[in-house]
């Protein structure tokens, strides 16, 4: 079976920093470009972050760059964001997702169910 | 940077037809998807590539994408399909952009 669980999410004061891993199973997991994709609460899909296949290429939303790292371990398999000076805005429920077709970016047809991530003193 | 719009409500009749926008700059010119999403789950793709159907997703889902417009049509809904909508497509300098999301209601 084809599954994401993610986890590292806590409480964090703002600030602090977190590390959410995404642990793939049931599928060749270097094969496929992976994203992160946050929801805060109440509020729509954002997209945060991309890797490619290879780890190679990433892209970050405005919001996240030179705070957030994507990276990814094919020994692993497992995806990272390591999230740095973390702010109240960065609450949000954080999704991994896999993309639907190698050699694609997006769109995304496996996702985990994510973890939730609290910026508060 | 670049933006989807999406209307934030759309209200449907069982058994009738509801279409859902999503508007965006030359839209057409990219691959517009659409993602399901209930109360507590995570997202589900529903339409990849303008007009594809991945595997389970039943045959009333359909796609359009055309000039700045996509559109999202479920012919004949049901309840189960009450749920928020949420176009999605890849910015060359933006990356992934997501639509704000339509909350569908069948009433």
């Amino acid at each position: 079976e084809v599954q994401l669980v993610e986890s590292g999410g806590g409480l964090v004061q703002p600030g602090g920093s977190l590390r959410l891993s995404c642990a793939a199973s049931g599928f060749t997991f270097s094969s496929y470009a992976m994203s992160w994709v946050r929801q805060a609460p109440g509020m729509g899909l954002e997209w945060v972050s991309a890797i490619s296949a290879g780890g190679g290429n990433t892209y970050y939303t405005d919001s996240v760059k030179g705070r957030f790292i994507i990276s990814r371990d094919s020994s692993e398999n497992t995806l990272y964001l390591q999230m740095n000076s973390l702010r109240a805005e960065d609450t949000a429920v954080y999704y991994c997702a896999r993309v639907a077709h190698s050699n694609s970016w997006y769109p995304w047809d496996v996702w985990g169910k994510g973890t939730t991530v609290t910026v508060s003193s | 940077s670049y933006e989807l719009t999406q209307p934030p409500s759309v209200s449907v009749s069982p058994g009738q037809t509801a279409t859902i926008t999503c508007s965006g700059d030359k839209l057409g010119d990219k691959f517009a998807c659409w993602y399901q999403q209930k109360p507590g789950q995570s997202p589900v793709l529903v339409i990849s590539q303008d007009n594809k159907r991945p595997s389970g997703i039943p045959e009333r889902f359909s796609g359009s994408n055309s000039g700045n417009t996509a559109t999202l049509t479920i012919s004949g809904t049901q309840a189960m399909d009450e749920a928020d909508y949420y176009c999605q497509a890849w910015d060359s300098r933006t990356a992934g952009v997501f639509g704000g999301g339509t909350k569908l209601t069948v009433l």
